[in-house]
């Protein structure tokens, strides 16, 4: 049972362009959402975060879009960079016990193309 | 500033061997993470360490246990190794008096295949 789904394996844009990554989730206990990203060979790394009581987070060319109602979340990349290429990963947390774990979605692999 | 270290990188075990794997967190941090993530899976959460104690567990099997010692460093031990067991082993560190997930941080992984 999948708690956290990014339904787009891969997704491929021209550089200078939008990436728009998208992740759903089902558990309404969350309250914490987390971008990560992966380049082989390392650990995932934080890129950015949103509360359940905000409904957006910017950071840079990185914003992160929270739709509590459609239990859904989007990160923007603008302008889209080949550096950007790399797995993301959308997490969640929740309340209480284990409020310190994550569950993560299976990721999405950007490749942003020159 | 040093990361999360982990060691070894990689790790080549045979079926129904033992494997331990290790975890330094950064300086100060007071809990401890661990992950499995399969072959085109996601990262999947098996148990964590706050304070040397656990704190949380997960989908970790019962052949594998965990510790956390009084240097605050952690080390995965997996016995009676499958095929399944093959996977990249993360771990992080948070310092939980900074704020939840605050600087939760994780190390590049420990690939494990067994044979």
């Amino acid at each position: 049972d999948q708690q956290v789904k990014q339904n787009s394996p891969s997704l491929s844009v021209q550089e200078g362009r939008i990436s728009i990554l998208n992740c759903d989730y089902t558990n309404s206990m969350f309250d914490y959402f987390l971008w990560y990203k992966k380049y082989p060979a390392e650990g995932p790394t934080f890129l950015i975060s949103i509360s359940s009581i905000k409904d957006k987070n910017e950071d840079g060319r990185f914003t992160v879009f929270l739709n509590k109602s459609a239990k859904h979340l989007s990160l923007h990349i603008v302008p889209s960079q080949p550096g950007d290429s790399a797995v993301y990963f959308c997490a969640a947390s929740g309340q209480g016990a284990g409020s310190y774990q994550l569950t993560f979605g299976k990721g999405t692999k950007l490749s942003v193309i020159p | 500033a040093a990361g999360v270290i982990q060691s070894p990188r990689h790790l080549i075990k045979e079926k129904r061997e033992t494997a331990t794997l290790k975890c330094y967190p950064i300086s100060r941090h007071d809990t401890v993470y661990w992950y499995q993530q399969g072959p085109g899976q996601d990262p999947q959460f098996l148990i964590s360490f706050y304070e040397k104690m656990q704190s949380d567990k997960g989908s970790i099997p019962d052949r594998f246990s965990a510790q956390q010692f009084s240097d605050y460093h952690s080390e995965l031990n997996m016995s009676s190794l499958e095929l399944g067991d093959s996977a990249l082993y993360f771990c992080a560190s948070s310092s939980t008096g900074t704020g939840r997930f605050r600087g939760y941080t994780f190390g590049s992984g420990t690939r494990l295949t067994v044979v």
